[in-house]
């Protein structure tokens, strides 16, 4: 199982700013299978990036993905307020898929 | 507009089997290009992905949690099953089912909206 590790575990910033969250793989994952999710209190999470650096539908550019082998960035180039919430990022391979922990991105 | 709905019991008995279905609307179950697939998320804490199921039956498990689950698929109805078994108060959660889609790099582009699944005597 390839277990996926993400930082900071909360970034406290203030509208404007940049956020940079990070997630970090046990073992090389395809940059083709890694995603991330945005998810606010009492709703589903909802598909932000895939394949590392794609904008899913509707997905505004300050959001932009990178990364390769074991280290994948998600970068907020400026917070607004509607992007205070958890963000996790996921792994697919060989039929199996797994979860960061999370980053929660609160108001500082 | 693709749509799931996941329903079935809110509460369990310790021992039981949690047995939920998620109804899937706005598309077909029977396309070749997706997976659907069953979520957990115990409340305040992260996801874990259970497993997914192809149309045709085919499924891989969370292999932390093989021993305990089935999945299968009603095409006619358009719907696709979970059930665990002998669960424990650990597997309280908000169960959520998805699609996944391989031209999105098996990501999770539609969600339910997800039910709570209490275990308790």
């Amino acid at each position: 199982e390839i277990v996926l590790t993400q930082s900071p575990g909360t970034l406290s910033l203030s509208p404007g700013e940049r956020a940079t969250l990070s997630c970090r793989a046990s073992q090389s994952v395809s940059s083709v299978y890694l995603a991330w999710y945005q998810q606010k209190p009492g709703q589903a999470p909802r598909l932000f990036i895939y394949g590392t650096s794609n904008r899913a539908t509707g997905i505004p550019d300050r959001f932009s993905g990178s990364g390769s082998g074991t280290d994948f960035t998600l970068t907020i180039s400026r917070l607004e307020p509607e992007d205070f919430a958890v963000y996790y990022c996921q792994q697919y391979r060989s039929f199996d898929v797994t979860f960061g922990q999370g980053t929660q991105v609160e108001i500082k | 507009q693709l749509q799931l709905q996941e329903s079935g019991p809110g509460l369990v008995k310790p021992s039981e089997t949690l047995s939920l279905t998620c109804s899937v609307s706005g598309g077909s179950i029977s396309s070749s290009s997706y997976y659907w697939g069953w979520l957990r998320q115990p409340p305040g804490k992260g996801l874990e992905w259970i497993g997914s199921i192809f149309y045709s039956g085919s499924t891989y498990y969370n292999p932390s949690l093989k021993s305990r689950v089935t999945m299968s698929v009603d095409t006619s109805k358009n719907q696709f099953s979970l059930n665990l078994r002998a669960v424990t108060a650990a597997d309280t959660a908000f169960y959520y089912c998805g699609r996944q889609y391989g031209g999105s790099g098996m990501g999770i582009e539609y969600w339910g909206q997800g039910t709570l699944v209490t275990v308790s005597s």
